[in-house]
């Protein structure tokens, strides 16, 4: 069981917007940054987002964080059918000092 | 561009060590701010951290349940940091990853492409 809870499943039409929540403490996200992750089918996770609301380079607008006390926010525009996947959220554990993810998100575009 | 990649054998044996090797190209080990991690993925579930190691060695930190099976190590005159895992059961069959961990703000990138490792006699 994780530490951060995220939802099993969204998911949205083409062209739609949707959000996956990450919940924690104040252990975790309350006190420290929230990264997420983008897993496509059969490839390795991917830095989507760092410091609750960066983007990388080469990431597009469409993705966007936010973060407000325990919890964080992936929002996801514009959907189109290759972003398709899990997505994770992560941060560190402040009483363990230890890295976590949350359970993973698989985003469906119907 | 940084790149990590992951080596190793991908069948073990029930009770003998896990030892992965991750090569990284593109850039220095060694420099600072960055730890370098292990994270693993068991079939169809999420992702589970694993540790992480400065690249100095001077500061490691371990998932709590596997700290008495696991070490990390950093060869920086190859570029490569390593893990063992002692003790291996069925339990420890997954998708192993290498990343580069940005500890003051915890993020992982990038990350290697990883290697599937199977625990069966």
């Amino acid at each position: 069981q994780s530490v951060l809870t995220q939802p099993p499943s969204v998911s949205a039409a083409p062209g739609q917007k949707v959000t996956i929540s990450c919940s924690g403490s104040g252990s975790n996200i309350g006190n420290n940054y929230v990264s997420w992750y983008q897993q496509l089918p059969g490839t390795a996770p991917k830095l989507l987002i760092y410091e609750n609301n960066k983007r990388p380079s080469g990431i597009p607008d469409r993705f966007s964080g936010s973060k407000s006390g325990t919890s964080a926010t992936l929002g996801i525009t514009g959907l189109q059918t290759g972003d398709e996947g899990d997505y994770y959220c992560g941060t560190w554990e402040t009483s363990l000092s230890a890295g976590v993810f949350g359970g993973g998100t698989k985003l469906t575009v119907l | 561009q940084l790149q990590l990649q992951e080596s190793g054998p991908g069948l073990v044996k029930p009770s003998e060590t896990l030892s992965l090797t991750c090569t990284v190209s593109g850039g220095s080990i060694s420099r600072s701010t960055y730890y370098w991690g292990w994270i693993r993925q068991p079939p169809g579930k999420g992702l589970e951290w694993i540790g992480s190691m400065y690249y100095s060695g001077r500061s490691t930190y371990y998932r709590s349940s596997l700290k008495s099976r696991v070490t990390i190590s950093i060869d920086t005159s190859k570029n490569q940091f390593s893990l063992k895992m002692s003790a291996v059961t069925v339990a420890d069959t997954a998708l192993y990853y290498c990343a580069r961990h940005h500890r003051e703000d915890d993020w992982f990138d990038p990350w290697g492409q990883g290697t599937l490792v199977t625990v069966s006699s």
